[in-house]
């Protein structure tokens, strides 16, 4: 199975305020988990990623949370600003040893962030 | 990082007719695909450009609608052939290299309106 399943749909927080989204994913050979930020009109940019030996990375004011045994990730955006306010995707890919498969990414559905001021 | 450009930035084009467009990445990558995203919703991998030989399709993409060609490790092309109103879509390209820090970075799309 090869979806990734993204909630919530749209998320409205105060400036301050911490943003949380959530992803699962089904297929345990997903080794590569990044969130991309996209603006209206512009490609989706890489924000942050982490691969599942790891359960924790923070960079700046976002952080990826991990958990292998529940096929979950979530992004936590802390100090929300009204500059967040974008549309935000989680995606999974197989990085391993190559193959076919290798760097395609399966995207959430997406979560529109608004951060009101 | 990869910067990725793409032509044209947008088009509205005739249904039965077919629009070229083209990926230019400024440093080699190993990888390049081809997504497709209907305002509003995710993105949806189209294909995988290889360099050199066939493009690989997702399931519901075929070759003779979505023809892709990737002459080199920087440069890719998508057709989108024999139009309809639903292949109205922003049509992307990503690019990246694979390796210890492979990152997969996105052009800015190309908005296609077909009447």
């Amino acid at each position: 199975q090869q979806q990734v399943k993204q909630s919530p749909q749209s998320l409205i927080v105060q400036k301050g305020g911490i943003s949380i989204i959530n992803c699962a994913y089904e297929n345990t050979a997903f080794d590569y988990f990044p969130w991309y930020q996209q603006f209206p009109g512009k490609g989706p940019a890489l924000l942050i990623a982490i691969r599942p030996d790891v359960s924790e990375k923070k960079e700046g004011r976002f952080t990826i949370s991990f958990n292998k045994s529940a096929k979950q990730f979530s992004l936590h955006i802390m100090d929300s600003q009204p500059g967040d306010s974008a549309t935000y995707f989680c995606a999974a890919s197989i990085r391993g040893a190559g193959g076919t498969s290798y760097g395609k990414l399966t995207f959430g559905q997406g979560t529109i962030l608004t951060v009101h001021p | 990082s990869a910067v990725i450009s793409q032509k044209p930035s947008r088009d509205i084009c005739q249904r039965g007719t077919s629009l070229t467009i083209q990926c230019q990445v400024d440093s080699q990558v190993t990888m390049m695909f081809w997504y497709r995203q209907q305002p509003g919703q995710s993105l949806t991998l189209i294909a995988t450009a290889n360099q050199g030989s066939e493009a690989t399709y997702e399931s519901g993409f075929v070759i003779d609608k979505f023809p892709i060609s990737r002459p080199n490790l920087t440069f890719s092309t998508l057709t989108v052939s024999n139009m309809s109103p639903e292949d109205s879509s922003i049509y992307l390209c990503s690019a990246g290299t694979s390796g210890s820090t492979d990152t997969q970075y996105f052009g800015p799309g190309t908005r296609l309106t077909v009447l």
